[in-house]
């Protein structure tokens, strides 16, 4: 089976930084991607790694080891907004053709002052 | 540019009744998805298509049926509510699903079966 594994809750300061780690076993693998969601939204793209290391953008880094089987979001600078639920997301062949995302159950990350 | 849009935003439906959820997407892709969304469960795939006329099975889909007669629509039904079937309901659509090539998602319709 295919399985993704996040902390359900954490907690950080404004201003801080703070690391959330994915763990994923799946049978085929085409890259990783992070989602943030707030709460009642859509799911909106963060980051996309496919080979080993860490993709940076702004506040937002990824990080990725394939052999380890392991991804995580770093986000620096905490501000109040960033409050939400962020999704690590596998995307793997799919045999109907393609590609297929799957998600694991998310992790809601609270930013306190 | 709308994005992808969801119809209708809320429902409640009564155990047995069908309805069917509408999703449009206005950015000429060729995949589009539907997922359900479930406190503890995560973003889990219904059906999903990848192009006109196609359709495939995800993890989730008994109790689903879905059809993709245009390329920007693709409709989720229910044809005998369950209230299992009580849930957040995505809608996303893709260019591909390829390095890259992120999932753009609708603002979901939220279901409620009594």
């Amino acid at each position: 089976g295919q399985n993704i594994d996040q902390p359900t809750e954490m907690t950080a300061t404004e201003g801080a930084i703070v690391q959330i780690n994915c763990t994923y076993q799946t049978s085929g693998f085409n890259g990783l991607f992070w989602y943030q969601q707030h709460a009642g939204e859509a799911p909106t793209f963060l980051s996309y790694n496919v080979l080993d290391g860490l993709e940076e953008k702004g506040r937002f880094s990824s990080f990725l080891s394939r052999s380890k089987g392991y991804s995580y979001l770093l986000l620096k600078e905490l501000q109040m907004k960033d409050s939400a639920s962020y999704l690590c997301a596998v995307l793997r062949p799919s045999t109907g053709g393609g590609n297929k995302l799957t998600f694991g159950t998310g992790t809601q990350l609270k930013v306190e002052l | 540019n709308a994005g992808v849009t969801q119809t209708p935003k809320f429902r409640v439906l009564k155990t047995g009744q069908s309805m069917t959820l509408l999703c449009a997407q206005d950015m000429n892709h060729e995949y589009m998805y539907w997922y359900r969304q479930d406190p503890g469960m995560g973003l889990r795939l219904i059906h999903y298509s990848v192009g006109e006329g196609t359709t495939a099975k995800g993890e989730v889909p008994d109790g689903y049926n879905v059809s993709r007669l245009k390329k920007q629509n693709f409709l989720l039904g229910l044809e005998s509510a369950a209230p299992s079937q009580t849930s957040v309901y995505f809608c996303a659509s893709s260019r591909v699903l390829a390095r890259k090539e992120t999932q753009y998602f609708g603002p979901g319709t939220r279901l409620l079966v009594l």
